[in-house]
């Protein structure tokens, strides 16, 4: 079965420091997402990307924040200057030929910021 | 009010047991539920999707929405040990992102 896959499965960071999360996700999809769940919490919306644009953010996505689909089929999400409550799991996600489909998940990047 | 609302549980069962979930919304625009297992340190794995009200069944998974109340409910048949989890549900607007709940975590004993 298709599955999302993300890399690396943990990361660890200097505060300030930037760092590139990287998704692979099923290849005909077309809408792409992150979220994050900080450590006993919620799974969080970050950002949705559809047609090489950012179609809707929360405001957890600040200017720290961005994202890319540098090529036909890698995902990023780029954090440019790590806090200390960055720390936390990265999942990305994509669903199918329109935004209703259900969403799939990868298993997350944990992300440990020093 | 929180706009997704699960039980955190745990909810512990003997093996074979129907396990039975909850989930309660505030927001009218939902009109498509997702029920997610995640296992520790794994990401959310899609068990079921419904659009709209009504029951759907999939295996030992029955979903079950009821816009009228905003209330959610999954079913698990004959539960396994495997089973033992945390359960969220995810409900979202059209074209739009998902709100997780908490999540319930589920214990099943052998």
């Amino acid at each position: 079965e298709p599955e999302v896959t993300q890399t690396p499965s943990h990361q660890v960071t200097q505060m300030g420091q930037e760092v590139i999360l990287r998704c692979v996700p099923i290849s005909n999809h077309l809408y792409f997402y992150w979220y994050r769940q900080i450590l006993g919490q919620k799974v969080e919306f970050l950002v949705s990307f559809y047609n090489n644009e950012i179609s809707e953010k929360s405001e957890i996505f600040d200017d720290q924040f961005s994202v890319e689909r540098p090529d036909g089929s890698n995902f990023t999400l780029k954090i440019r200057s790590t806090k200390l409550e960055d720390s936390a799991m990265y999942f990305c996600a994509s669903s199918d030929v329109d935004s209703n489909q259900p969403q799939h998940f990868g298993d997350g990047t944990r992300l440990s910021i020093l | 009010q929180k706009e997704v609302e699960q039980d955190p549980g745990p909810l512990s069962v003997p093996e074979g047991a129907i396990v039975s979930l909850n989930c309660t919304y505030s927001n009218s625009a939902f009109q498509y539920f997702m029920w997610y297992r995640q296992y520790s340190r794994k990401g959310p794995e899609l068990l079921m999707y419904t659009y709209s009200s009504g029951n759907k069944e999939d295996g030992r998974f029955t979903a079950q929405v009821d816009k009228s109340s905003k209330y959610i409910s999954l079913f698990i048949r004959d539960s396994q040990p495997s089973d033992s989890a945390t359960y969220l549900c995810a409900p979202a607007a059209a074209g739009n992102k998902l709100t997780f709940g908490g999540g319930t975590r589920v214990l099943v004993k052998p």
